[in-house]
């Protein structure tokens, strides 16, 4: 597609469930990024991926926590069991290379909330 | 590690003036350094870069200078206006990966009219 694109833009949830959240790269792109952006936090790195491998999962917040890319394209950024302080928007990116530029493209984000 | 510092906001000024936002840097090597925006209910994007120190990155009417001397690369625009009200970060990327790459808390700039 054109840009990044996340689903759902907004997520409200009862503590305790689980939520996936899902993030489309721009077509090409090979690096994927998840952020998690807190109000008055600054944006939190959780995980990213090179291809369909995370070589560093040390980012996310428990073990509650969990990531997924499959085919090089899709990811899923998984939260179970979800608690009031998961509360945030989580920020997905991709870039065409990382390793070269940093240079990344963001999607709009997807807003969690629960309560 | 490397740490990137803003300005904390926010910051608010009338449409037409003048505009800094500060930043610093510490980091190993010879980072690029990077201006991010995100505007109300969007998602980041890039507004300019330098890669090396003495360039001068610009992108509507912004400019930010790399100047290593004194680690910094302060936002400036001459006149702004109320569309400029955004969230700004500031950021590094010093290679190696994701771990690299290193953003600050962010400046919330509001403009009034």
């Amino acid at each position: 597609g054109a840009g990044v694109s996340q689903s759902p833009s907004n997520k409200v949830t009862e503590k305790g469930k689980d939520v996936e959240l899902r993030c489309d790269p721009i077509s090409g792109h090979t690096a994927l990024y998840w952020y998690r952006q807190s109000l008055g936090q600054g944006l939190e790195f959780l995980i990213y991926f090179q291809g369909n491998s995370a070589p560093d999962k040390s980012g996310l917040p428990s073990d509650r926590f969990s990531a997924e890319r499959t085919g090089g394209s899709v990811s899923t950024l998984t939260i179970q069991r979800t608690q009031q302080e998961d509360s945030a928007v989580y920020l997905c990116a991709s870039s065409f290379d990382f390793s070269s530029t940093g240079e990344l493209f963001f999607g709009e984000g997807s807003r969690l909330t629960v309560l | 590690g490397n740490s990137v510092t803003q300005m904390e906001g926010p910051v608010t000024l009338s449409e037409e003036a003048f505009l800094t936002i500060n930043c610093t840097y510490t980091a190993t090597g010879y980072p690029s350094l990077f201006w991010y925006v995100q505007y109300p209910g969007e998602g980041l994007q890039l507004l300019l870069k330098a890669t090396k120190a003495d360039d001068k990155g610009s992108n509507k009417g912004f400019e930010a200078t790399y100047r290593k001397e004194t680690t910094s690369f302060h936002l400036e625009k001459g006149s702004v206006q109320v569309s400029d009200s955004a969230v700004y970060f500031c950021a590094l990327y010093s290679g190696g990966g994701a771990d690299g790459l290193t953003f600050g808390k962010g400046t919330h700039l509001i403009i009034q009219p």
